[in-house]
């Protein structure tokens, strides 16, 4: 069963205007999320995160908002510009004590395609 | 460039081929995985490596093989591979730093292996 879910597979968006990539997540362990972006022929690249002990972190143009009750985050761009087409991967780790590491378990992805 | 440099970044290879994967970090981190994407579906952890040992193997059938020779450089080797098996396999590193909110997560990729299967 899929632990981390981006159900809407594309999203199309006029330059200027707001993309919200949503994200939904079902195992309370997760405590890091996280957003990653991926252009075609190339490896995703972190975005942003956000702690679970935070409700909204903001950089620039991109602000994630968490809603711990609900299980559910959300990733704003504004403005939308051409060059944010891409695939936007969300993603929620907790600390596995046994591997020693961060484990990251990923969506799907959304394809966001911005329109001059 | 993310640091992260995986070879080739194409390979055809037949059923009963063996050919290897392999991947290269000079970020100084100490966590490295290899991932699978085939189409249509998320992400999926195959295998994790911390400080040189494998902490977790996904489920990952035998005919993968991973190897990490020191904490810069993960191969994995590929034998019997089936045509499901196709999909983009990637690597990436992290620093995990329990405790200092440093490093959580934020795994470095790099740009992937297309692989087919034939």
């Amino acid at each position: 069963d899929q632990q981390v879910k981006q159900n809407s597979p594309s999203l199309s968006v006029q330059e200027g205007r707001i993309s919200i990539l949503n994200c939904d997540y079902t195992n309370s362990m997760f405590d890091y999320f996280l957003w990653y972006k991926k252009y075609p022929a190339e490896g995703p690249t972190f975005l942003i995160s956000i702690s679970s002990i935070k409700d909204k972190n903001e950089d620039g143009r991109f602000t994630v908002f968490l809603n711990k009750s609900a299980k559910h985050l959300s990733l704003h761009i504004v403005p939308s510009q051409p060059g944010d087409s891409a695939v936007y991967f969300c993603a929620a780790s907790y600390y596995g004590w046994g591997a020693g590491s961060y484990q990251l378990t990923f969506g799907k992805g959304t394809k966001l395609s911005v329109i001059p | 460039e993310t640091g992260v440099t995986q070879t080739p970044r194409h390979l055809v290879m037949g059923m009963t081929n063996k050919k290897s994967l392999k991947c290269e970090q000079h970020l100084g981190h100490n966590a490295m995985y290899w991932y699978k994407q085939s189409a249509k579906k998320p992400l999926e952890l195959m295998f994790v490596y911390n400080f040189k040992e494998q902490t977790e193997n996904n489920s990952v059938p035998s005919r993968f093989s991973p190897e990490c020779p020191n904490s810069s450089h993960l191969f994995l080797h590929l034998h019997t591979l089936q045509p499901e098996d196709s999909a983009l396999y990637l690597c990436a590193s992290s620093q995990p730093a329990p405790g200092t909110g440093m490093g959580r997560g934020e795994a470095f990729f790099g740009q992937g292996t297309r692989l087919t299967v034939v």
